[in-house]
């Protein structure tokens, strides 16, 4: 069995911050990790993805995520905020052998002015 | 650019009234999926389709059932709607089986059953 935990539901940052967003995974066979943004009224979109490679992943719009095996984590981080990154966040975690996807419960990030 | 697209934004519906939400993509995807989702529930999945004609359970497909005739459309079908089902509902596409493909998602399609 897989599962995600998301810590904070809701996150604020004022602009120009570090983001961290925590995302911990429980997987007992290799995990593939992944985190999409969705903006309001729109649909999920993909970040960035860990696949067993690099354990630093760099993605879309400056973020990135580190895949700790040892912390069980791939924590999101961005090292200055940005008004347009205000958006709901999804860490992800699949298997090899498993197209299913589950997901976390989100974090809500607010930025502040 | 992949494009999933769903066939309504927004929905109004009535209790025991049947439904169907349409999900269509572009890309010649194997995999679709319908998932649902709730404040602080995250996304749940419904049901998802390897092929043509093939369907398998998600983890709450009570109350739902889908459709894939072709391979480029998914539908979802709710037989008597029920206020419990009011929700986001996404559609969602990848490539092959997988496990580290890209999931693409539509805009989704927010019901309200009265």
């Amino acid at each position: 069995a897989q599962s995600v935990t998301q810590l904070g539901s809701h996150v604020s940052v004022s602009e120009g911050a570090l983001v961290l967003l925590r995302c911990n995974y429980s997987s007992s066979v290799p995990p593939y990790l992944f985190w999409y943004v969705q903006y309001p009224n729109q649909g999920l979109q993909l970040l960035l993805k860990y696949t067993s490679a690099a354990t630093l992943v760099k993605g879309i719009n400056g973020f990135e995520a580190e895949f700790k095996k040892s912390e069980t984590s791939f924590h999101l981080t961005k090292p200055s905020a940005h008004m347009s990154d205000a958006a709901e966040y999804f860490c992800a975690v699949s298997h090899f052998g498993n197209e299913k996807l589950t997901f976390g419960t989100g974090t809500r990030l607010t930025i502040i002015p | 650019d992949v494009k999933v697209t769903q066939s309504s934004r927004y929905l109004v519906k009535r209790t025991g009234e049947k439904v169907f939400l349409e999900c269509v993509q572009d890309m010649d995807h194997e995999n679709m999926f319908w998932y649902r989702q709730d404040p602080g529930l995250g996304l749940r999945l419904i049901y998802f389709s390897y092929d043509v004609k093939m369907k398998e359970k998600g983890d709450i497909p009570e109350g739902y059932s889908v459709s894939r005739e072709k391979k480029e459309r998914f539908s979802l079908i709710l037989e008597s709607a029920s206020t419990n089902q009011t929700s986001m509902y996404l559609c969602a596409s990848s490539n092959h089986r997988g496990m580290e493909e890209t999931q693409y998602f539509g805009p989704g399609t927010r019901l309200l059953v009265l």
